[in-house]
């Protein structure tokens, strides 16, 4: 079982609308955290947002929030006033238990290309 | 300067032949990774390494190896490239004590094998 899953291959979203990304995610440990990266067309991989699985109030990075409902495994990235310079792939990815026990590893999903249309 | 560099960013190669993918890094971070893009399949992991005396396979092993030379250095080796290692490859580094265990990324290495 993929153990992220992004269900959007693309979007494409009007210039100041707000857009949500979808991620969830599977896994059976009570610690765990959740990242997303942006991957514009020069490729590199830019760190958004990061919401850990004991935080109760959901994630914010200025125009980034995360959407974070715990029961239903689901991790959204939400973009509010989108701008052109957000076209680019959406990477959602999870780390498997606490950060202090050494799995350190991440394990992503296969993104979501966003296209902000003016 | 930029704080993880990766050489070369592009190379084109021949099916049969041995390539070296480099990674270094100012962060002094402990851990390092090396990914592989492939497109409609998101990143995976090759190789990490939380230590100069620490290597550890990822998902995707099989074909690779790497070298820990150092702290700050992650080489990542192709024996014998063949044309389905056609990737995007990325290192990454992360530090021992982090809030998050953000991993930071280089700018990519784009190969080709024919």
């Amino acid at each position: 079982a993929q153990k992220i899953t992004q269900t959007q291959p693309g979007m494409f979203v009007q210039e100041k609308e707000a857009v949500t990304l979808d991620c969830t995610y599977d896994t059976s440990d009570q610690s765990y955290g959740l990242f997303w990266y942006k991957q514009p067309s020069s490729g590199e991989m830019i760190f958004l947002i990061y919401q850990g699985s004991y935080d109760e109030q959901n994630a914010t990075e200025g125009r980034y929030s995360l959407n974070f409902q715990k029961a239903r495994k689901s991790a959204n990235l939400v973009i509010s006033a989108s701008q052109l310079g957000d076209s680019a792939m959406y990477f959602c990815a999870m780390r498997e238990g606490g950060k202090v026990d050494g799995n350190e590893k991440l394990t992503f999903g296969t993104g979501t290309r966003l296209t902000i249309i003016p | 300067d930029a704080d993880v560099t990766q050489t070369p960013r592009n190379r084109i190669t021949k099916t049969g032949k041995r390539i070296m993918l480099e990674c270094s890094q100012t962060k002094g971070h402990d851990r390092m990774y090396w990914y592989r893009q492939d497109p409609g399949l998101g990143l995976r992991l090759i190789y990490y390494s939380f230590d100069v005396k620490d290597i550890n396979k990822g998902e995707i092993s099989d074909g690779y190896s790497v070298s820990r030379q150092a702290q700050a250095k992650f080489s990542l080796s192709l024996e014998s490239a063949i044309p389905n290692q056609t990737a995007l490859y990325f290192c990454a580094t992360q530090p021992r004590d982090s809030s998050y265990n953000e991993q930071f990324f280089g700018p990519g290495t784009r190969l080709t094998v024919l």
